[in-house]
């Protein structure tokens, strides 16, 4: 079947400018992660949400980042007034609630000129 | 705070021989401990994973080698093919949710001919 999608795959704007990010999870799973991966380093969480329940938004670095989830299935992240360290490969993950297995999308690579 | 800790940050070695990358964590509250394998320009995808109830899950050259007192645990890729030349990223998770990964910082395995 088909896994997680992710569009644009490649985003490059200008410093100031705010960018979305669109996530297309596996069809049925009901948890959807939001990480980060910068050059070089590991992912880093930013955001997940499961079924209805109110997102856990714990590692959004500021309040320049927000994300919401439609229908309980597609995702967009929004980074808004984007400063170069948000350069970045953003990467969305689904999973079913009971399996916890992270399936990862192949990610959107952000850069901020 | 870096709660999952991994090494080597780099790793080369000669096809036919064995791989062993290294993680050791913090957090007790951590149940779950998947590798992933990601290459260039892709998500990561999920190799394999450890319950801290078992001290060593194989599946196929793969095998987790867990130590719950030690607080670490490891990836051991045996017979190591060039197509195995990957970033590799150990991670963690609570147990009975399908909550948010913590990953390491990855390992580039590079195995040469």
């Amino acid at each position: 079947g088909a896994g997680v999608s992710q569009s644009p795959s490649n985003k490059v704007t200008e410093k100031g400018k705010d960018v979305e990010l669109r996530c297309d999870p596996i069809s049925g799973h009901t948890a959807l992660y939001w990480y980060r991966q910068s050059l070089g380093q590991g992912l880093e969480f930013l955001i997940y949400f499961q079924g209805n329940s109110a997102p856990d938004k714990s590692g959004l670095p500021s309040d320049r980042f927000s994300a919401e989830r439609t229908g309980g299935s597609v995702s967009t992240l929004t980074i808004q007034r984007t400063q170069q360290e948000d350069s970045a490969v953003y990467l969305c993950a689904s999973s079913t609630r009971l399996a916890g297995e992270q399936y990862f999308g192949p990610g959107t690579r952000l850069t901020v000129t | 705070q870096q709660q999952v800790k991994q090494s080597p940050q780099s790793l080369i070695v000669q096809k036919g021989g064995i791989s062993i990358i290294n993680c050791a964590y913090e957090n007790t509250a951590f149940d779950y401990f998947p590798w992933y394998q990601q290459f260039p320009g892709k998500g990561p995808a999920l190799l394999i994973a450890i319950r801290p109830d078992v001290s060593e899950k194989k599946e196929g050259r793969f095998t987790i080698s867990f130590n719950k007192s030690a607080k670490q645990f490891s990836l051991h890729i045996m017979d190591s093919q060039p197509g195995d030349s990957a970033t590799y990223f150990c991670a963690a998770r609570k147990a009975g949710t399908a909550s948010k990964l913590t990953f390491g910082t990855g390992t580039r395995l590079q195995v040469t001919l």
